[in-house]
């Protein structure tokens, strides 16, 4: 099973300020015959499902605003919040859905707070 | 406007069955791919089962062989069979459709029902 660490488990940044979480896959989910990292991202706020922010590791989801970026390639990949708004506090979740036969994992989490 | 509604959680024993409902609208769940994740209190998300368009089923290791994922497309629900639970089974489970043009990445949610297993 492809395991998915992140880092780090929380994280405390300024208002307006960036915040980097980072997402580690124990083996590559870069798929070379389409040239498509299979990693997406997840925001979770209490008491809500999660929303898709991020898809094929850099394809923001219609709605999402530009200030969440995702980026990597291979087993490393990165979500950025370019400026943390207020509304943007929320546990984040990086997944893969490489594997075969057809699976998903998650990592565990990184909760973001205001500073 | 896509929608998922999930019933049919509660209290069960341990050793005991349940079966989830996934109420769909705004898409039609036999031309899609929807899965079933849950989230033990206060922990992660747990990815349980898939159901392709074309009827595949996949499962996670920790329930392969007590549940069943299934859809009846004349009410356009999806369901999830669960036997012989466990504690560990306790969970809020989620049922979710694919979106981002891909079989397993979850586009969108229903706001989950509550399982719980014990004595």
């Amino acid at each position: 099973d492809i395991v998915m660490t992140q880092s780090p488990d929380s994280l405390a940044v300024s208002l307006g300020e960036r915040a980097t979480i980072n997402c580690k896959s124990s083996q590559s989910v870069f798929y070379r015959s389409n040239n498509k990292n299979y990693l997406a991202w997840y925001q979770q706020k209490p008491g809500q499902p999660p929303k898709l922010l991020i898809y094929w590791a850099s394809t923001r989801e219609s709605g999402v605003p530009d200030r969440f970026s995702g980026s990597g390639s291979g087993t490393d990949f990165t979500l950025t919040i370019s400026s943390l708004q207020a509304e943007d506090v929320a546990v984040y979740y990086c997944q893969q859905y490489y594997s075969t036969p057809p699976s998903i994992t998650f990592g565990q989490g990184t909760r973001l707070e205001i500073k | 406007e896509v929608q998922l509604v999930e019933s049919g959680g509660g209290l069960v024993q341990p050793g005991g069955s349940l079966r989830l409902s996934c109420a769909a609208s705004g898409f039609t769940v036999s031309s899609n791919y929807v899965s079933w994740v849950r989230q033990a209190p206060g922990k992660g998300l747990e990815w349980v089962s898939v159901i392709y368009s074309a009827g595949n089923t996949y499962y996670a290791d920790s329930v392969k062989g007590r549940f069943t994922i299934s859809r009846d497309n004349s009410k356009n629900t999806l369901y999830l069979q669960m036997n012989s639970l466990k504690p560990e089974d306790t969970a809020v489970y989620y049922c979710a459709k694919a979106g981002g043009g891909t079989a397993l990445v979850l586009g969108y949610w229903g706001q989950g029902t509550l399982v719980t297993v014990s004595s």
